[in-house]
């Protein structure tokens, strides 16, 4: 089952402009992550936010946790044309087990 | 540069034939993961192994699929046998457990008529 929800569902946006995802979650986590997906292609890790952790940076991207509202968002600064993707958190409440949830979902496309 | 790979990349077989999925983690990495994605569902889970045993497969049916590492460089997911619903993109993923992140690798892209 999936324990992330993203929105939007789609996004689209024109190429030097900022992009933000959301993603919501249920249960406790040990960690965040964001992963990419190209179409046709495997995901990609991107960035990593553990759960004592408020915001983090990444180049171009930045990630923010807000534990107490179970909820994550992504940002993407000065998007281009490359960044058309379908982004995908992922949670880790497993422990050990590296057990990853994945939400549903983003579609990203930038245009040029 | 290392890799997950994963054979066949595409696969169209008819409905109650088998079907065997391969995966080769990156080395060294010692938990492999098998995921399904389509449209409907999203990614889901299926199996997971850790140094070669299954650790959680809850999420396959166990009636017609199945999850093997016969050894540390090869896993296999086996539909049989195989019915229309289960045309999917099938993804392996290998990780250290050491590591939180996932590697995915290229997919197997199913289709069964």
């Amino acid at each position: 089952s999936q324990q992330g929800e993203e929105d939007p569902q789609a996004l689209s946006i024109q190429e030097g402009e900022n992009a933000t995802m959301n993603c919501s979650y249920k249960t406790s986590i040990n960690n965040l992550q964001w992963y990419r997906q190209n179409s046709g292609r495997g995901l990609v890790h991107l960035i990593l936010i553990r759960s004592n952790e408020r915001e983090k940076h990444s180049g171009r991207l930045r990630v923010t946790l807000d534990t107490s509202k179970k909820s994550s968002s992504l940002l993407i600064t000065a998007s281009r044309a490359a960044d058309t993707a379908s982004y995908f958190c992922a949670t880790d409440a497993s422990g050990s087990a590296r057990q990853l949830t994945f939400g549903s979902g983003t579609q990203l496309t930038v245009l040029p | 540069d290392a890799r997950v790979t994963q054979t066949p990349r595409h696969k169209v077989t008819e409905m109650g034939q088998e079907v065997t999925m391969r995966c080769q983690p990156i080395l060294g990495h010692n938990t492999v993961f098998w995921y399904r994605q389509t449209m409907m569902q999203g990614l889901e889970l299926l199996a997971y192994f850790r140094n070669r045993a299954p650790l959680d497969d809850s999420g396959m049916p166990k009636d017609r699929f199945s999850a093997e590492m016969p050894d540390a460089t090869l896993a296999t997911l086996k539909i049989q046998p195989s019915e229309p619903r289960d045309s999917a993109v099938y993804f392996c993923a290998s990780g250290s457990s050491l590591q939180e992140t996932q590697y995915f690798g290229p997919g197997t892209r199913l289709l069964v008529l």
